[in-house]
């Protein structure tokens, strides 16, 4: 298996755009993460999923971000309008059943300016 | 909310010699605890991992170690390598959210040959 795919690995936008970041999970695996991660707050959970239905989304900092999984092979993080402070890397991670074990992808570098 | 947190932001160690990461848990109610490796540019990978109702685990070269009177958890690394080098974070999940993985801040081990 190819493991937890994201992409873009970077993307650099201007603020005021509109930004997706997208994900494709470990086939087979149930349960799919989004996690931010800057030097100021560390590793943050932003949302997650369960058979592609979000279960917890009190991560999310505001309604300028979305998350969606249409289907069990992908998912899309969403930030519009963007801003500078949005800058961070963004990881997806996906896990199975009982597992906690999540599996991380590369992170997409975000750079908002 | 509750968090994880570590001592020591960055702990620096002889090629050859044993490292002792340390964390500190503050939930109580969480039962599986991870620790994650991250080198520069990647995503978290999976180290080890333990349940509540042990007290130590080993595997290749690591040992965990959890002492839940303290909430308290450390990761041994026997005879660290160059290639050990790389930030190592703990992370928590359970108390009735058991697929949801909370992080610490993070410490990170430099390796000096």
């Amino acid at each position: 298996d190819a493991g937890v795919i994201q992409s873009p690995r970077h993307e650099v936008t201007e603020m005021g755009q509109e930004v997706t970041l997208r994900c494709k999970p470990i086939s087979g695996h149930d349960y799919l993460f989004w996690y931010r991660q800057t030097m100021m707050r560390g590793l943050e959970l932003l949302i997650y999923f369960n058979n592609n239905v979000p279960i917890d989304d009190s991560g999310m900092p505001e309604d300028r971000f979305s998350a969606k999984m249409p289907n069990a092979s992908f998912s899309t993080l969403k930030i519009q309008p963007s801003e500078p402070r949005d800058s961070a890397v963004y990881f997806c991670a996906s896990s199975w059943g009982q597992g906690v074990t999540a599996f991380f992808g590369q992170g997409t570098r975000l750079t908002v300016v | 909310g509750e968090s994880v947190g570590l001592h020591l932001p960055t702990l620096s160690v002889q090629e050859g010699d044993n490292s002792i990461i340390n964390c500190a848990y503050s939930n109580s109610a969480s039962d599986y605890f991870i620790w994650y490796k991250q080198e520069s540019g990647k995503g978290p990978q999976f180290i080890i991992d333990i349940r509540s109702n042990m007290d130590k685990r080993q595997g290749q070269r690591v040992t965990v170690l959890l002492n839940k009177t303290v909430k308290h958890l450390s990761l041994q690394i026997a005879a660290t390598q160059p290639g050990d080098s790389a930030v190592y974070f703990c992370a928590e999940a359970g108390g009735g959210a058991t697929n949801k993985l909370i992080f610490g801040t993070g410490t990170l081990l430099a390796v000096q040959p």
